[in-house]
């Protein structure tokens, strides 16, 4: 099935390491995105990416980083540098050109706790 | 920066009552989306209206936007259990890429 798979589910850190979080979707898109969920909060935008090999800063990109050497692929890694990174972490994809409405399609997320 | 604003932070109703969420926001839109999110889930896109619509129905859903008021609501009538969720609006602006989301209402519906 098509979709986008964010992985690991539940991910503990200790403080001062750096994390990576995957996130693949096969549904051709090729816009891709990182937001940070918050307990009782809105999304917010870290980075993302409109096409391979090109990123942009989003909100609150401070303390992350991203790569996009695959259409498939947008991997977010929490630096030490991050201050409080204990969050609900989630990727998105959308078509572009166009016809691009917006709409989202969202993987499962991943949950980062710094210990 | 947040874009939406919803208003209320959380609600409580029986099954089988109508549910209204509202969502205001403060630059121009291109669209303006609603999201579902169960606990601990990843979002799910529910229903997209565009700055020309005034009305939009799918399903038990029934959404408004006045961009006048830079307002929308979303109406899911006969509630059921199932649809206890937090539910977010969202919005596209004119002329960008990114889709810019509220802070959500929880909904819980009692059986």
């Amino acid at each position: 099935d098509g979709g986008i798979t964010q992985s690991p589910k539940y991910l503990f850190r200790k403080e001062g390491q750096n994390v990576t979080l995957s996130c693949e979707q096969n549904l051709n898109h090729d816009a891709m995105y990182w937001y940070r969920q918050d307990p009782g909060q809105g999304l917010r935008l870290i980075y993302y990416s409109q096409i391979v090999n090109d990123f942009q800063k989003g909100d609150i990109a401070e303390g992350y980083s991203v790569s996009r050497e695959k259409k498939e692929s947008f991997p977010l890694t929490v630096t030490s540098a991050q201050k409080n990174p204990t969050a609900f972490y989630l990727c998105a994809s959308t078509p572009q050109g166009l016809s691009n409405t917006g709409e989202l399609f969202f993987g499962e997320g991943s949950r980062l706790t710094v210990l | 920066s947040q874009q939406g604003e919803e208003d209320p932070q959380a609600l409580s109703i029986q099954e089988g009552e109508n549910a209204t969420m509202n969502c205001s926001y403060k630059t121009s839109i291109n669209n303006l989306q609603w999201y579902r999110q169960n606990s601990g889930r990843g979002l799910v896109h529910l229903i997209l209206i565009r700055s020309n619509e005034r009305e939009k129905h799918s399903g038990r859903l029934r959404v408004t936007l006045d961009t006048s008021k830079k307002s929308s609501s979303l109406l899911i009538t006969a509630s059921r259990a199932a649809d206890t969720a937090s539910y977010f609006c969202a919005t596209k602006g004119t002329g960008g890429f990114k889709t810019i989301f509220g802070a959500g209402t929880r909904l819980f519906v009692k059986a």
